[in-house]
């Protein structure tokens, strides 16, 4: 039973456009929402978070929204460079975390 | 800091042979979380740890996987016997606390059982 769900498993978008990843949630419990990148042969690395409290949170190029009501998030990435190529992960936390099985966003130059 | 450590990067191994994989959190993080990721599942939570004493044992599939902290700088999750389904990548974390805290990932062990 999966919690979190990315159902796109990959995302095409040209160099300089805007990509938008979306992510969406079961458990009402959930307080805290996080993203994460991981490039090939790494480990996942942290990149924006958000709590249940607020609805926007930005960082440079990355934003993440909230809608708390349906239960949705998406990362909003503008514009979108060819280094941004890499899977992302969001996760949510109830306590202990819970990720998604991830979206691979290749960035066209 | 060197960031999380894991060994081997890579292992290979027949199916029914002892695995041991092996990690070294970030020194003064109190937190330390093994994860698997495969295709159909993701990133998997299997157990997590906080100052050595074991939390959350929910995700750890089956009986022949076991995770132990002996100190606070070395952890180690043990597959015996292992299986071809058990060949996934599989991470070690570490934080400062858990569920909103940012977690630091190691580089991960590709493990492939034939």
């Amino acid at each position: 039973d999966q919690q979190v769900k990315q159902n796109s498993p990959s995302l095409s978008v040209q160099e300089g456009r805007i990509s938008i990843l979306n992510c969406d949630y079961t458990n009402s419990m959930f307080d805290y929402f996080l993203w994460y990148k991981k490039y090939p042969a790494e480990g996942p690395t942290f990149l924006i978070s958000i709590s249940s409290i607020k609805d926007k949170n930005e960082d440079g190029r990355f934003t993440v929204f909230l809608n708390k009501s349906a239960k949705h998030l998406s990362l909003h990435i503008v514009p979108s460079q060819p280094g941004d190529s890499a899977v992302y992960f969001c996760a949510a936390s109830a306590n202990k975390l819970t990720f998604g099985k991830g979206i691979t966003l290749s960035v066209r130059p | 800091d060197a960031g999380v450590i894991q060994s081997p990067r890579h292992e290979v191994t027949e199916m029914g042979q002892e695995v041991t994989l092996r990690c070294k959190p970030i020194s003064g993080h109190d937190y330390l979380f093994w994860y698997r990721q495969t295709m159909m599942r993701g990133l998997e939570l299997l157990i997590y740890f906080n100052n050595n004493v074991p939390i959350d044992d929910s995700g750890m599939p089956e009986d022949r996987f076991s995770a132990k902290m002996p100190n606070a700088s070395f952890s180690t999750l043990k597959i015996q016997p292992s299986e071809p389904r058990d060949s996934a990548v599989y991470f070690c974390a570490s934080s400062y606390g858990q569920g909103a805290y940012e977690q630091y990932f190691g580089p991960g062990t590709r493990l492939t059982v034939t």
